[in-house]
């Protein structure tokens, strides 16, 4: 199946800093790249969807100057989260829309001190 | 918007038995549904898929069935192995529109007791 790389996959940072996480599809092209969030024993929540040369689209709820998302090639989007805070501290996974289905990347599992 | 519902939220099986996941879902506009096992830690892995112009699908072990009028998808496993034990979620888009956002249900957590 179709491979989607995460970076960093994991990170540790203090509160107040920025964190950007890199998602790539390694052998295809993505016009479509999805971000979510998932909370221990928890189901994966939506945060944005976004489109190659275009803003994202958020879901509600989520802050779009605090979650940062840029998806400036057919192969990379990355998010980052701007002035982080403990509740902030989640696994976050992207996934990207090949032909059929979406394929996951591997998360980042982000801990704010 | 699309709405997922997943049952149960837990099930343990014996090795060996079947294993039944349902899940409904709100969107009659919904044309594509996934089903993922995600292990801890890992990222989720598609199991199998079925889109509204199916009724059933079946890879080895595992097969699903889609009702379109009852809005409602289920996940069969049989002869369930230890390895089975796992997270599974089921997710419905409209795949092929300009939408296709992938909606997961709450998971259920499946344990298979050898």
């Amino acid at each position: 199946g179709a491979v989607v790389s995460q970076h960093p996959s994991r990170v540790i940072c203090k509160s107040g800093t920025s964190v950007k996480i890199e998602c790539r599809s390694l052998d295809f092209q993505a016009t479509t790249m999805f971000w979510y969030r998932q909370f221990p024993k928890q189901s994966l929540m939506l945060m944005a969807t976004s489109n190659e040369g275009s803003k994202a689209t958020y879901e509600q709820g989520v802050e779009k100057d605090k979650f940062l998302i840029n998806h400036a090639s057919l192969t990379l989007s990355t998010l980052t989260v701007t002035s982080a805070h403990p509740e902030d501290s989640s696994f976050y996974i992207c996934s990207a829309r090949g032909v059929g289905t979406q394929y996951f990347g591997p998360g980042t599992r982000l801990l704010v001190l | 918007g699309e709405n997922v519902e997943q049952h149960p939220s837990t099930l343990s099986v014996q090795e060996g038995d079947s294993a039944v996941i349902k899940c409904t879902y709100s969107d009659s506009a919904s044309n594509y549904f996934p089903w993922y096992k995600q292990e801890l830690g890992k990222r989720p892995q598609l199991i199998i898929d079925i889109r509204s112009n199916v009724g059933e699908k079946k890879d080895q072990r595992i097969a699903v069935t889609l009702n379109k009028t009852a809005k409602h998808f289920s996940l069969h496993i049989t002869e369930t192995q230890p390895e089975d034990s796992a997270v599974y979620f089921c997710a419905a888009s409209g795949y092929g529109g300009s939408q296709g956002n992938l909606i997961f249900g709450k998971g259920t957590k499946l344990s298979v007791k050898p």
